[in-house]
Formats: structure tokens, sequence, C-alpha cells
């Protein structure tokens, strides 16, 4: 089944740690995005992809890593230098210039800092 | 900067009873709009897309509409049943996303 998957669904981290959140899917989507969400926050956006090898700054990109080196993965690290990490994130793709270019989410990962 | 508006925050309604959630934006210049479902501890559910190009869009017991000019789209839930308690988002191009509104149906 096509779909989009992310891994862990739960994660620990120590303070000072860097962390990799997995986001894979095969669709055959060329867009992906990584959003954070809190409590009475809604969704913001941390990085979004739109072709391989690109990626672009959300509203909120700061102490956050991404690459895409595939069109099905693209990875997101928390580093050390954000300051608040604790929080759900939200792995999503779509395929612009399709009509209809509708969002797929994943299920998600929730990282808690130690 | 686009803005997105979901009031109210949270709703709480009889079974059987229509209601409205409401969204607006500040930039009319949007892509589409999409409605999502999420569930607690969950990731979100694609409800409906408009595009802008489109008025409304209808799913089963689910009507959106979008009215570009004015920067609002609501959702129509008829016949609300508990199984719909969950938190209500939509979102425009390129995703700004309102705060949600957290809708719980009793029975």
């Amino acid at each position: 089944d096509g779909g989009i998957t992310q891994s862990p669904k739960y994660l620990f981290r120590k303070e000072g740690q860097n962390v990799t959140l997995s986001c894979e899917q095969n669709l055959n989507h060329d867009a992906m995005y990584w959003y954070r969400q809190d409590p009475g926050q809604g969704l913001r956006l941390i990085y979004y992809s739109q072709i391989v090898n690109d990626f672009q700054k959300g509203d909120i990109a700061e102490g956050y890593s991404v690459s895409r080196e595939k069109k099905e993965s693209f990875p997101l690290t928390v580093t050390s230098a954000q300051k608040n990490p604790t929080a759900f994130y939200l792995c999503a793709c779509s395929n612009p210039g399709t009509r209809p270019d509708t969002q797929y989410f994943g299920p998600g990962t929730r990282l808690t800092v130690l | 900067k686009q803005e997105v508006t979901q009031i109210p925050a949270a709703l709480s309604v009889p079974e059987g009873e229509n209601l409205v959630l409401n969204c607006s934006f500040t930039d009319s210049a949007i892509y589409n709009l999409q409605w999502f479902r999420q569930d607690p501890g969950k990731g979100l559910t694609s409800l409906l897309l408009i595009q802008s190009s489109q008025r409304e869009q209808t799913s089963g017991r689910l009507n959106a509409s979008l009215d570009k000019s004015s920067g609002r789209s609501t959702l129509y839930i008829a016949a609300s049943q508990p199984g719909d308690s969950a938190t209500y988002l939509c979102a425009v191009i390129a995703l700004i996303f309102g705060k949600g509104t957290t809708l719980s149906v009793s029975s």
C-alpha cells in the first residue's frame, strides 16, 4: 500500500544530544514537509523540500536540519541548538502541480527531552 | 504574511446537531484549502480539499465551502455523531495552519 511513515513513534532524548526522526513515503511525491505541533499552537512549518537535493527553511527552522538525498526520504535532525525540542513532529508529502494537490501526513513522532 | 484563524477554539454539541466550523485567512491568493481531522496523539487525516477555482466540496456528512474574496472557509458537519469528536484543522497552501477547533459531540 502507498503511504507515508514516520519512525519511531516515541523518542526520548537527553539534553545536549542530537536526534534524527525518519520520514519515508512511497507515493512518489516530489514535495515533503516537516511540522512541529505544540499544545494550543497548531502546526508550524520547520523545513520543506520540493525536489531531491533541495530544501527550504520554514517558519521555525532554527535548531533543526534536514536532508533530501532520495525522493522517498526526508529525515529531520533535532540538534542540541533547539532550545525546546519536546513536541509532536509530523511529516507530510504532496505532489505540487497535480490536481488535487492533497497533503498526506504521517502518524507523527513524539519527542521528549529528559 | 498569511495568517489562518479558527474560531471557536473548542465547541461542544449534542449528538445529532448540525454544526459549522469556521476558518479565516488573511491573504486571498491561495492555491487551495484543506480541512483535516486529528485524533489525540495521531497524525492528520485529510477530509476535504477545495481548489482555488472551486467554491465547495462534499464528502458524506461533510461539506466545505470556500469564499476567497472574504478569506473564509466553513466546514459543515451534518447530524453530528460522537465519532466526530476530534480536532479539526484548516490549512491553506503553503499549509499555514490555524490552531484548530476541538469538537466534542455528546451522546
